[in-house]
């Protein structure tokens, strides 16, 4: 069935150095969607891509989506501490409902 | 605007016991969802609704049964509770562009 990988599973990061999480799915995705957790809160939507090779930014972050729609990056530069949390992306199967990758927990050591 | 509203946030329960999990919204959205989350395995969907009378089962159902009879509630019950079934539970609904809004989540302990 349906499935969206995600890697890494934990990174670990000085402040101030850059962040990178995969999301990679077997199969064409219409769109593509970003999470952010917070420690002990919910998952709260960042941002959606759709166009194949699309790229979004959020201040120092950056969204990409691949030319395949197979595959999509969040990018962040310089960390802050504020960036700590989990991000998951979230996929769409054939019923359009959405799962959810496995997600990447950062940890930002100040 | 309150948004997805889910009670209770934390729960204890003995093995055997029931109990239901409530979650509202007041956006009027048609779809609504019921997820667990356990260290490592990310958000895993149990069940969902895509419209009130409306429930379909998700990845991980077994265990757990849902109804949706108005369209802003969407109720989660455990009839016989397991340790297994120790999680976050998180309910969320979605607007017709697909973003999910997410309750604050449910903390669950089976003993």
């Amino acid at each position: 069935g349906q499935q969206v990988m995600q890697i890494p599973q934990y990174q670990h990061v000085q402040e101030g150095e850059d962040f990178t999480t995969y999301c990679n799915s077997s199969t064409t995705l219409s769109n593509i969607q970003w999470y952010k957790q917070r420690p002990g809160g919910h998952p709260v939507f960042l941002i959606q891509l759709v166009k194949s090779g699309e790229v979004k930014k959020q201040k120092r972050l950056t969204f990409q989506f691949g030319e395949a729609k197979k595959n999509s990056s969040l990018h962040i530069t310089a960390t802050q501490t504020t960036d700590v949390g989990t991000y998951f992306c979230a996929g769409p199967n054939t019923g359009n409902q959405f799962y959810f990758g496995t997600g990447t927990s950062l940890t930002v050591i100040p | 605007n309150a948004g997805v509203t889910q009670t209770p946030k934390f729960r204890v329960l003995k093995t055997g016991q029931s109990m239901t999990l409530l979650c509202a919204q007041d956006m009027n959205h048609e779809y609504m969802y019921w997820y667990r989350q356990d260290p490592g395995m990310g958000l895993r969907l149990i069940h969902y609704s895509v419209g009130e009378g409306t429930t379909a089962k998700g990845e991980v159902p077994d265990g757990y049964n849902v109804s949706r009879l108005k369209k802003q509630n969407f109720l989660l019950g455990l009839e016989s509770a397991a340790p297994s079934q120790t999680s976050v539970y998180f309910c969320a609904s979605r607007r017709g562009d697909g973003r999910y809004t997410f309750g604050s989540g449910t903390r669950l302990t089976v003993v």
